[in-house]
């Protein structure tokens, strides 16, 4: 079946150090999208590609990059990791969109849950 | 004011009940909506979406109101297994959405 995965599910890291999250999927979607999600919080939209092109939020801290060296793979990098990074990581896939589409929903990812000691 | 808002709940219903829920947005340029459900640590899935002129998928049906900015889920003969989260989610742009997220609605059913 199509989806999208995401490894690890389950992600511990120390203060400071460096973590890498991965998404990958078999959709063939344009767009990859990553979101932070904290308890009884709404996803937070980080950032998200349009094929290559790389959309930053604007109140996305420098502490997370991204990468998407193709269609299928994307990942989340945080340079090092805070107290307050400890989140649900969710991953996101959709096609590219026009006005009224009916069928544009996302598509999520498990998500990779993050504990930072 | 956020952008999406929803009550947060929870709703504690009996099974077999009918149940709605509301959602208000504040940006009238949003072109779609969508209902997703989220299971307790699990990603979001897609319920529905949620069509001008309304649409209905078995026991749920989605409403918009474009004028007064809303879009409502009803829920009938509600069983065990629909206790979840329901977010909102609206999304717009052109070429690439941006979707964003109401903080949810909290749903228990009970027994």
């Amino acid at each position: 079946d199509a989806m999208v995965i995401q490894n690890p599910r389950y992600q511990v890291t120390q203060f400071g150090k460096p973590v890498t999250l991965s998404c990958s999927q078999t959709l063939n979607h344009n767009v990859m999208y990553w979101y932070q999600q904290k308890s009884s919080q709404a996803p937070k939209l980080l950032f998200h590609y349009y094929d290559k092109d790389f959309n930053n939020e604007a109140d996305t801290p420098d502490n997370f990059q991204s990468r998407r060296p193709n269609t299928s793979f994307c990942f989340l990098d945080i340079r090092s990791p805070g107290l307050g990074d400890a989140a649900m990581y969710l991953c996101a896939t959709s096609r590219n969109h026009y006005s009224g589409r009916a069928s544009n929903e996302q598509f999520f990812g498990p998500g990779t849950r993050l504990t930072v000691l | 004011r956020k952008e999406v808002e929803q009550d947060p709940g929870p709703f504690n219903v009996p099974e077999g009940a009918t149940v709605a829920f509301n959602c208000t947005y504040s940006n009238s340029a949003s072109q779609s909506f969508f209902w997703y459900r989220q299971d307790c640590r699990k990603e979001p899935k897609l319920l529905m979406s949620v069509y001008s002129s309304g649409n209905e998928d078995g026991r749920f049906t989605a409403q918009l109101n474009r004028a007064s900015q809303y879009i409502s889920l009803l829920i009938r003969d509600s069983k065990l297994s629909d206790s979840a989260t329901y977010l909102c989610v609206l999304g717009r742009g052109s070429g690439t959405y941006k979707y964003i997220f109401g903080t949810g609605t909290r749903l228990k059913v009970l027994a």
